[in-house]
């Protein structure tokens, strides 16, 4: 079962930012957060991860509470383009038990 | 970098047959690759972890038989649908992850429809 709970949609006006909420209150300590989307009937893409500090791509923010128990990705000027469905997920980082089980993510739809 | 390539992007077989689908890491290599299964308007399912020289790991429910899987380079991992059947057509991805990084990369999904 996934890890994650997020809001199944979420709207956002083109040229605004889109922040997009996850709640992991249950990760332990050397679990990091991953993000991905999917564009319809394409593969997941990866759009950026961490492990406790904020961090910043050229795609996106990702600001992680200092509990770690909820993070938040940040698109700072989406486009039509960024309409996808978001998975955020949790997993250790490597080993066997380095595992990315998607939820049912949140669809993001920008809007004109 | 870090393109994961699917081959074919669809296919359409006959029921009885099977499929064999390419997943390509083209520019680095994978110790690990995934599969995964998405049925409409669900979310993607994994099915088995692909090691390079070693035997997949499958997820509970996954028939290891009926879905064989082989991981005989550090770029090159494949699926096969043995017996296809309709229920099997599905939409089905794979993912690389690089040696030394923690991000896995996906391939752009193989649609797969039996008749």
């Amino acid at each position: 079962d996934a890890k994650t709970t997020q809001p199944p949609s979420m709207d956002c006006a083109e040229g605004r930012a889109a922040n997009l909420p996850c709640n992991h209150s249950t990760i332990s300590g050397n679990e990091y957060v991953y993000w991905y989307r999917q564009i319809h009937s394409q593969g997941p893409q990866y759009i950026i991860h961490g492990l406790k500090n904020n961090e910043t791509n050229e795609m996106a923010s990702l600001i992680i509470t200092e509990d770690r128990k909820s993070s938040t990705l940040i698109l700072p000027h989406a486009t039509l383009r960024d309409t996808a469905v978001y998975y955020c997920i949790v997993s250790e980082r490597g080993g066997s038990n380095y595992k990315l089980t998607f939820g049912k993510g949140t669809l993001l739809t920008v809007n004109p | 970098g870090a393109v994961v390539s699917q081959h074919p992007s669809w296919v359409i077989c006959k029921s009885g047959t099977s499929v064999k689908i390419e997943c390509r890491s083209l520019d680095f290599q994978a110790t690990t690759m995934f599969w995964y299964r998405q049925f409409p308007k669900q979310s993607l399912m994994l099915m088995a972890t692909s090691n390079e020289g070693s035997k997949a790991t499958y997820e509970q429910g996954v028939e290891k038989d009926k879905f064989l899987i082989n991981h005989a380079s550090l770029t090159l991992s494949t699926l096969t649908v043995t017996s296809a059947h309709p229920e099997d057509s599905s939409f089905y991805i794979c993912s690389a992850r690089r040696i030394g990084f923690t991000e896995a990369f996906f391939g752009q999904g193989t649609r797969l429809t039996v008749v």
